[in-house]
């Protein structure tokens, strides 16, 4: 299984300022995709991030508000832009477990807060 | 993906079997059973999948009905820490998560 690790692992922000979560993957993966967790509620995707190309966005989601980068095959970070309480959730990376697999492996998520 | 449809809450004692069913009638020749469980606050935990036959790991048995329309997680012995939201997902390269089954393991 994929080792995946997120940065940071909580966060307290201010409604208005943007928040940068990282993820790294201890191999190389084509995919990586970005889940929300609202309070109480199960996963939504976000996106899918793959290397060389733009994220593919969920219905709901968008760019400006939640812009993605992907420099390489092991990293990916997400923004989450112009925050609001709304945005409070857990969030959080997944990648595919590798060749000839299709689980996914998760990384532990960034629990934001925002006031 | 195919919807999924699983009971919201079950109860088990600890070192019995806990049965969690999952019913996936519209699930496509191509997509998989997968399972995941989400301890509270931290990120979902992959368990076991299955595409027609039924399968086993360390972790859990996994049984897909002949047609593919339901399927039911098995944990042989279940102990406190198996005490967790399992979600069944069907599908293929992306995952949509339903609401899943709060399973609580009681002493």
């Amino acid at each position: 299984s994929a080792v995946i690790s997120q940065k940071p692992s909580r966060d307290i922000c201010q409604r208005g300022t943007s928040l940068t979560i990282q993820c790294q993957v201890d191999s190389q993966v084509t995919m990586m995709f970005w889940y929300r967790q609202q309070p109480g509620q199960s996963l939504t995707l976000i996106a899918t991030a793959n290397q060389g190309s733009e994220a593919t966005y969920e219905s709901g989601f968008v760019i400006d508000k939640f812009p993605i980068s992907r420099p390489n095959l092991t990293f990916s970070t997400l923004t989450v832009s112009n925050m609001s309480p709304e945005d409070s959730s857990i969030y959080l990376c997944s990648v595919p477990g590798g060749r000839g697999r299709t689980e996914a492996f998760f990384g532990q998520g960034t629990r934001l807060t925002v006031v | 993906d195919a919807k999924t449809t699983q009971p919201p809450s079950m109860d088990c004692a600890e070192g019995r079997a806990a049965n969690l069913p999952c019913n996936h009638s519209t699930i496509s020749g191509n997509e998989y059973v997968y399972w995941y469980r989400q301890i509270h606050s931290q990120g979902p935990q992959y368990i076991i999948h299955g595409l027609k036959n039924n399968e086993t790991n360390e972790m859990a048995s996994l049984i897909i009905t002949e047609d593919r329309k339901s399927s039911t997680l098995i944990l042989p012995h279940a102990t406190l820490r198996d005490t967790a939201v399992y979600y069944c997902i069907a599908g293929y390269s992306t995952l949509t998560f339903g609401k899943g089954t709060m399973l609580l393991v009681s002493p």
